[in-house]
C-alpha cells in the first residue's frame, strides 16, 4: 500500500523567513496530494492541493510542488507569520473504485515573533 | 448543518466497555471517511463508505472497531470491548465526490480515552 513519509517533524523559523516541507510517496498510481494544517486541539483544514497533471500551484504565501518522476512533493510557505504556527500534514491519495487519503506524521511549525 | 459534525466530543470508557462515535457529514457528500489519530501522530487511515457502501475497511485494527453508514448520510462507528490503545482521537471526514479525488473535510473528532 501508499506510504507517505513527511520531514522534517520539527521546523523553527524567524517571522518573515521561508519554511519547507518535504514529503515523499510510494504509490506511483496517487494523483492528488493535499496538505492539511492542524492548530492544536482543532481538526485538520486543508491549505493547499495540487494533482499529478501539474507541477507547481500557488496561493499567497503558499505554493506546493510536485516531482512525479522522483514522487517528491513539498510545501513553500514564504513570509512566515506566527499564525502559521501549527502541524502541518501532507497526504497522497491513492485513486480508483473509491479512494482513502494516507497521510504523512506531520511536521510542527513555530514562527517565532 | 455547515460542517462536519461529530459527537460526543469527549469519552471516558473504561477498559472493556463499549462506545459509539457518530459522524454527521455535510448533507449531499457522497464519500465518508474515518481516521484514528494518536497524540503527535498524523490520521490513520480506518474505513471509507461511498453512500451506504463500506468500500474499504483495511485499516480498521481489529474486530472489534465496526463502521456503518445504513442511508447514507450519517455514520456510526463502533469500537467494542476498548483497551487502553484505542486511546486516540476519532476523525470522520466527508467529500463531495465518490470516485474523483477532491477535498476532504474534518469534523472536530471525537477524543477517546479509555482507562
Amino acid at each position: 500500500g501508499e506510504n507517505v513519509e513527511q520531514h522534517p517533524s520539527t521546523l523553527s523559523v524567524q517571522e518573515g523567513d521561508s519554511a519547507v516541507i518535504k514529503c515523499t510517496y510510494s504509490d506511483s498510481a496517487s494523483n492528488y496530494f493535499p496538505w492539511y494544517k492542524q492548530e492544536l486541539g482543532k481538526r485538520p483544514q486543508l491549505i493547499i492541493d495540487i494533482r499529478s497533471n501539474v507541477g507547481e500551484k500557488k496561493d499567497q504565501r503558499i505554493a506546493v510542488t510536485l516531482n512525479k518522476t522522483a514522487k517528491h512533493f513539498s510545501l513553500h510557505i514564504t513570509e512566515t507569520q506566527p499564525e502559521d504556527s501549527a502541524v502541518y500534514f501532507c497526504a497522497a491519495s491513492i485513486s480508483g473504485g473509491g479512494f482513502k487519503t494516507i497521510f504523512g506524521a506531520g511536521t510542527r511549525l513555530f514562527v517565532k515573533a | 448543518g455547515a460542517g462536519v459534525s461529530q459527537s460526543p466530543r469527549y469519552k471516558v470508557a473504561k477498559r472493556g466497555q463499549d462506545v459509539a462515535l457518530r459522524c454527521d457529514p455535510i448533507s449531499g457528500h457522497v464519500s465518508l471517511f474515518w481516521y484514528q489519530q494518536a497524540l503527535g501522530q498524523g490520521p490513520e487511515f480506518l474505513t471509507y463508505f461511498q453512500n451506504e457502501a463500506q468500500l474499504d475497511k483495511s485499516g480498521l485494527p481489529s474486530d472489534r472497531f465496526f463502521a456503518e453508514r445504513p442511508e447514507g448520510s450519517v455514520s456510526t462507528l463502533k469500537i467494542q470491548r476498548t483497551q487502553q490503545e484505542d486511546s486516540a482521537v476519532y476523525l470522520c471526514a466527508s467529500s463531495l465526490e465518490g470516485q474523483m479525488n477532491t477535498e476532504a473535510f474534518f469534523g472536530q473528532g471525537t477524543r477517546l480515552t479509555v482507562v
